[in-house]
């Protein structure tokens, strides 16, 4: 199984700043990562796949890089819908898709 | 727009059986394109697969819960299930259905809004 790190835990961010999310992959993925939004009590919503592709209605402010083992999701300018948990997702040809433990993204 | 929904026991006493439906709401299953997920989530924690069903009937199980995971599909109906038997406290979780597309399908695009599942005696 493919363990899936994330760092930190929690991160304190004002409104408008910028917010930087780490993912770390026990193996290579390549670019097979995904990043999801979760609002307090609902679904997660899908934000980036593939590493750096923006999903249907996510907004510019949202970006994903990295490829292997390292990755980073960035929000520009953080606003008030944006306050959440943050979850990657590796989905390696061949093997079980496995998530991250979240990041929180508060307001400081 | 796609919508899926599931429904099923909320409550299960530890030992029996956790059943639930997910009803999809387009043509999708109809589609090689997709797959067809059950995710679970516990309290406080990240989600996890539970397992997946493709169009042709295949099916993949969490390697952990493959023992006592069967996910089906039912075309006629347009909905897919999952039953967990002989379930202990620990698979007390929301449980989210999903579809999966591209690379080995495991993008999840579209969730279910979730049910929460106890496991009490």
């Amino acid at each position: 199984e493919i363990v899936v790190t994330q760092s930190p835990a929690t991160l304190s961010v004002s409104p408008g700043e910028r917010a930087s999310l780490s993912c770390r992959a026990s193996q290579s993925v390549g670019i097979n990562l995904a990043w999801y939004q979760q609002q307090p009590g609902q679904t997660p919503r899908l934000l980036i796949y593939d590493a750096s592709s923006r999903a249907t209605g996510t907004p510019a402010r949202f970006s994903g890089s990295g490829s292997g083992t390292e990755f980073t999701l960035t929000i520009s300018s953080l606003q008030s819908g944006d306050f959440a948990v943050y979850y990657c997702q590796q989905y390696k040809t061949g093997q079980m898709y496995t998530f991250g433990q979240g990041t929180k993204v508060e307001i400081k | 727009q796609l919508q899926l929904r599931e429904s099923g026991s909320g409550l299960v006493k530890p030992s029996q059986t956790l059943s639930l439906t997910c009803a999809v709401s387009d043509a999708s299953m109809n589609s090689p394109d997709f797959s067809w997920n059950w995710i679970r989530q516990p309290p406080g924690k990240g989600p996890e697969c539970v397992g997946f069903i493709y169009w042709s009937g295949g099916t993949y199980y969490n390697p952990s819960l493959q023992s006592r995971v069967t996910i089906a599909l039912d075309r006629s109906k347009n909905q897919f299930s999952l039953h967990v038997t002989s379930v202990i406290a620990a698979d007390t979780a929301v449980y989210y259905c999903a579809r999966g597309r591209g690379v080995w399908f495991g993008v999840m695009d579209v969730w279910g809004q979730g049910t929460p599942v106890t496991v009490s005696s």
